[in-house]
């Protein structure tokens, strides 16, 4: 099994520009999740859906959108990306259900000029 | 929302030697797990435990969630356990929300 597949590894943008990080996950997962990570710190939750259908704001949601495409699939996207958006971004998946491991992708490193 | 802090920031060792990493967490949780990031930044699950005690070779762990915090113990201490350990939980009121610690950085010398 893949796992958790996100796409692309890497992307440069200029400020303004706009893109779709996707994330795939064929474990039959019900909750996924977007992450950031910035150079030398923790992972910071971005977004989450804890069912597909539904969607909810994390610690830094501001600057992005998501959509739970179907039960495999959440994308995160960048409307008009910034500088301050230049980061790891990780995707994750858990069974659900309020219980059970996160799963992580293998990251996506994005840059903005 | 939960609060997750992870002590020391920093550690180096020996090869061989023993090491203690901690996480306090604010909230009551059902959900705590411990990650390591290698190198190369992969996040390598280690053991999802909120609570008790479990052991996978080298490595284990404990939550004591009544007293709101966790801990890893890594025992003679190879090179390849160098890296970032972080914890992360979820507390019983916001369940779906995994939150972070900023981590533990071990550097273990040869």
């Amino acid at each position: 099994n893949a796992g958790v597949t996100q796409t692309p590894k890497f992307q440069v943008l200029k400020t303004g520009q706009s893109m779709t990080l996707q994330c795939a996950q064929d474990m039959n997962h019900n909750s996924m999740y977007w992450y950031r990570q910035d150079p030398g710190m923790g992972l910071r939750l971005i977004y989450y859906s804890a069912s597909e259908g539904t969607t909810d704001k994390g610690e830094v949601p501001n600057g992005y959108n998501v959509s739970r495409l179907n039960k495999r699939e959440f994308s995160l996207r960048l409307e008009s990306a910034a500088p301050s958006q230049t980061s790891v971004y990780f995707c994750a998946s858990r069974a659900g259900g309020g219980a059970g491991e996160l799963f992580f992708g293998e990251g996506s490193r994005l840059t903005v000029l | 929302g939960i609060q997750v802090e992870q002590s020391p920031p920093d550690l180096i060792l020996q090869e061989g030697a023993n090491s203690t990493l901690r996480c306090n967490f604010s909230d009551s949780v059902n959900n705590l797990q411990w990650f390591h990031q290698n190198p190369w930044g992969q996040l390598i699950n280690l053991f999802y435990i909120p609570s008790g005690t479990k052991q996978n070779g080298r490595l284990s762990a404990t939550t004591v969630a009544t007293e709101r915090y966790s801990l890893l113990y890594i025992s003679s201490s190879q090179t390849t356990d160098s890296g970032v350990y972080f914890c992360a939980a979820a507390s019983t009121s916001g369940t779906y929300k995994y939150i972070f610690g900023t981590g533990t950085r071990l550097k273990v010398l040869a």
